[in-house]
């Protein structure tokens, strides 16, 4: 049972332009939310994360919003660069009380930037 | 600031093999984790070490095993390697145990023939 999901494997996006990167969860524990990205024969790097008890957060070309009634949640760049062309990882944690749950991730999105 | 890094990079074991793989953590970080990403899949928690105790485990078997050591450096042991073991195998250190960024090394890829 995927806890979260990423239902789109890849996405083709125009440089310049914006692009939206989708992400659903289904366990209601989950707090806090974390985006990664991966360049192929590198560990997925850390590019912006969101506490269950905001809607939004933007840090430079990068924000996520929250949509909790939803289960749902968002990753826009704007404008997209051809080096932002990567996987995407959507994962999500919660405290359940019992010692650390670990993240549980998406199945990614590949995100290719046309030039 | 050093990074996290892990070793081997690649390494081929045989079925029923036990296996060893090797992570430094980023400097000034006191927690490790350990994930498994099969392919087309994302990563999988296996466990999370804290002070040199597991503090966290995802639902894999006790066959994988782990330490953590006084200078944060971990090891992940498999122990009766089986085809599905085939993956790569992520260590992220953080600091802090809970809702810090993970920041992940380039991984070890397993394959289990």
């Amino acid at each position: 049972d995927q806890q979260v999901k990423q239902n789109s494997p890849s996405l083709s996006v125009q440089e310049g332009r914006i692009s939206i990167l989708n992400c659903d969860y289904t366990n209601s524990m989950f707090d806090y939310f974390l985006w990664y990205k991966k360049y192929p024969a590198e560990g997925p790097t850390f590019l912006i994360s969101i506490s269950s008890i905001k809607d939004k957060n933007e840090d430079g070309r990068f924000t996520v919003f929250l949509n909790k009634s939803a289960k749902h949640l968002s990753l826009h760049i704007v404008p997209s660069q051809p080096g932002d062309s990567a996987v995407y990882f959507c994962a999500a944690v919660g405290d359940s009380g019992g010692g650390a749950d670990g993240l549980t991730f998406g199945k990614g999105t590949h995100l290719i930037i046309q030039p | 600031e050093t990074g996290v890094t892990q070793s081997p990079t690649h390494l081929i074991k045989t079925r029923g093999q036990q296996v060893t793989l090797r992570c430094s953590s980023q400097s000034g970080h006191n927690t490790v984790s350990w994930y498994q990403q099969a392919l087309g899949q994302g990563p999988q928690f296996i466990f999370q070490y804290y002070r040199e105790e597991e503090n966290g485990r995802g639902n894999f078997p006790p066959r994988f095993s782990g330490l953590q050591f006084p200078n944060y450096s971990s090891e992940l042991n498999v122990n009766a390697l089986e085809l599905d073991d085939s993956a790569l195998y992520l260590c992220a250190s953080s600091l802090g145990r809970y809702n810090s960024p993970l920041h992940f090394g380039n991984g070890t890829r397993l394959t289990v023939t």
